[in-house]
This record gives structure tokens, sequence and C-alpha cells, in this order.
């Protein structure tokens, strides 16, 4: 079955730049989708179809992908991007599924 | 403006059915491209994507769930309910509907609800 994998955790260094990978299959034929998720808060979009950001997303959230992998990039990380990340996709049957998420450290 | 508002039980018995309902607004799920989608996530573990209606009304359902779970529709409240059937402690969760929109190669959930928080238990 299509599986999406992440790191469980990640951590930088207030101001520097961090990337947060996403490997599956399905990336290779369909647009990774990243959302930023605080403690007790409902998920936010932060990037789609690989490196689109929303209206009101900082610049400082970028997105690439190459074969099987996606990369959410954060460059400048400010404290408040502290939370948990997950990445998205959908297959050829049309059912989504989630990465098990990044956590998200800044030190 | 979008907003997406869930509701239903917060508690509901084992083998029991559970409803929830999504009343959105600020769009129209006639829309092509336009979708509701369903999400849950058990406290400390990570996004469940569970099922998502289209414009179109097709319905896409998490195949490890898929015999428990029913989308409809009622276009003139503009709601989407969920059903999902006999429940087990382990469905214990918040759930969160979102606006989907849908492109070619591309999904994206731009819009959630604040989630509705459901305890399975007898």
């Amino acid at each position: 079955s299509s599986e999406l994998t992440q790191d469980p955790t990640v951590s930088v260094a207030l101001g520097q730049t961090v990337s947060i990978t996403c490997q599956g299959d399905t990336l290779r034929g369909y647009f990774a989708t990243w959302y930023q998720q605080r403690p007790g808060q409902a998920p936010v979009l932060v990037i789609h179809a690989t490196n689109k950001r929303p209206s009101g997303i900082p610049d400082r959230f970028s997105g690439s992908s190459s074969g099987d992998t996606a990369t959410l990039t954060i460059t400048g990380t400010q404290a408040e991007d502290e939370a948990e990340y997950y990445c998205n996709s959908r297959d050829s049957r049309g059912y989504h599924l989630f990465g098990g998420g990044t956590k998200l450290t800044v030190l | 403006q979008v907003t997406l508002r869930e509701s239903g039980p917060a508690l509901v018995k084992p083998t029991q059915t559970l409803t929830l309902t999504c009343a959105f607004s600020g769009f129209s799920l006639s829309r092509t491209g336009m979708c509701v989608t369903w999400v849950r996530q058990s406290s400390g573990k990570a996004l469940e994507w569970l099922a998502l209606l289209d414009w179109d009304d097709v319905k896409y359902y998490n195949p490890s769930l898929k015999t428990r779970l029913a989308l409809s529709k009622d276009t003139s409240k503009s709601q989407v309910v969920l059903t999902m059937t006999n429940v087990d402690p382990s469905d214990t969760a918040t759930y969160y509907c979102a606006r989907a929109q849908w492109f070619r190669l591309d999904t994206f959930f731009d819009s959630w609800g604040q989630g509705a928080l459901v305890t399975v238990s007898s």
C-alpha cells in the first residue's frame, strides 16, 4: 500500500535553515502538500503543488521535489515555526494519505 | 470567507454509528474542483485521511475504513455528513472537515474546521 515517510523529529537553531523531507511512490506522479499544525490547533496549509504558498504564508517557507521525495524548507526559522509538519499527497485511485509527521523544534 | 464547522456527539458507545456534520459556507460544492474532506487525529498521533466528496458527487474513502464510512451531502444546507458504523475505542479522535481543491495532479485542503472531539466509550 502507498505510504509517505517523514523523519519523526528535526531541530533547528533560531534563524537558521531547516529542511523536512517526505518520501513516497505517489510523489513521482502527484504533487506534495505540506501542513503545519501547532498544538491544540487545526492544521494549516503552508505549501501545495510542491512549491506554491497560499496567501498569508511567509515566504521563508518553500518546497521542492525530486523523484519520490518532497522537501519543505524553512529559511530563517522563527520561534513560531515550532510545530508538527505533515506532508500529504494523493494516489492514482484518488486516495489521499498523510505522512507520519515531523516535529520541528526551534532551539 | 470560507468557514467550516464540525458537529456531532462528543461521546459514542462501542458498536454504535457515529454521525458527523460539516456545515460550510463561502464556497459552492457544485463548482468544479471543490470538495469536502474528512481527516481525523487521535491524541498524540498523526493525521489520518478518512474520506472526500467531490463536486461531481464522487466519493473516495480510506481503503482501510471503506466498509465503515459513508458520505452524503445536503446541498440546500451546505452540509456534508460523514457516518462511521460499528465504532470502537480506537476511533476516539478529533475529527476535522476541510475544504479541498482538486486539480489534475494536486489536491490541497485549504480551509479547516476547528475539529470535533469524539470519544468512543461504554
